[in-house]
């Protein structure tokens, strides 16, 4: 069955660093998005993507973050200059051609920012 | 925005019982779905469910979209189901919004 993949599972930073989540969404999935836990709190919604920009975004999305799906399998989370309430569990979601239908997700990656 | 309710927020049971969570919306929803956080943090699909009835093995939910409200019921309970359930709906122009999520621990 096909899944949402995402790398890396775990990652390390230090405060004011950069990084880069990946996500490989499922082949025929048109819609795509991105959401954090922080750690013992509910899941939230962070940006949805389709046709190659943006289509939603919540008030957490601010400067800080970018999205990009820089070739046909990738879709990327961009976090500038972390800062220790960063850290939590971004997950990458997709859907067939709507966030109207089931939205598969992803297996996480678990971001601490030191 | 939609605002999401679920009850209750812990549960223990012992194996083999049944359960029953709830899922209670501000507004209504176009698209629902439950979702299992296992303990390694994975959100599982356990249901795409905006209206009607669906079973799955143990597991079945029912939604009432008229009275914006989903229950999951959980039959037979194995150790295995232990973890976090959430429910989360989507609207037009609103976010995909989860609800707080009901912590379940089913004992052996």
């Amino acid at each position: 069955e096909p899944e949402v993949t995402q790398t890396p599972s775990h990652q390390v930073t230090q405060m004011g660093q950069e990084v880069i989540l990946r996500c490989v969404p499922i082949s025929n999935h048109l819609y795509f998005y991105w959401y954090r836990q922080i750690l013992g709190q509910k899941v939230e919604f962070l940006v949805s993507f389709y046709n190659n920009e943006i289509s939603e975004k919540s008030e957490i999305f601010d400067d800080q973050f970018s999205v990009e799906r820089p070739d046909g399998s990738n879709f990327t989370l961009k976090i500038r200059s972390t800062k220790l309430e960063d850290s939590a569990m971004y997950f990458c979601a997709s859907s067939e051609a709507s966030p109207l239908e089931t939205q598969y997700f992803g297996p996480g990656t678990r971001l601490l920012v030191l | 925005g939609i605002q999401v309710e679920q009850s209750p927020p812990d549960l223990i049971l012992q194996e083999g019982a049944n359960s029953t969570l709830r899922c209670n919306f501000s507004d209504s929803v176009n698209n629902l779905q439950w979702f299992h956080q296992n303990p390694w943090g994975q959100l599982i699909n356990l249901f795409y469910i905006p209206s009607g009835t669906k079973q799955n093995g143990r597991l079945s939910a029912t939604t009432v979209a008229t009275e914006r409200y989903s229950l999951l019921y959980i039959s037979s309970s194995q150790t295995t189901d232990s973890g976090v359930y959430f429910c989360a709906g989507y609207n037009y122009g609103q976010n995909f919004v989860f609800g707080p999520g009901t912590r379940l621990s089913v004992l052996p």
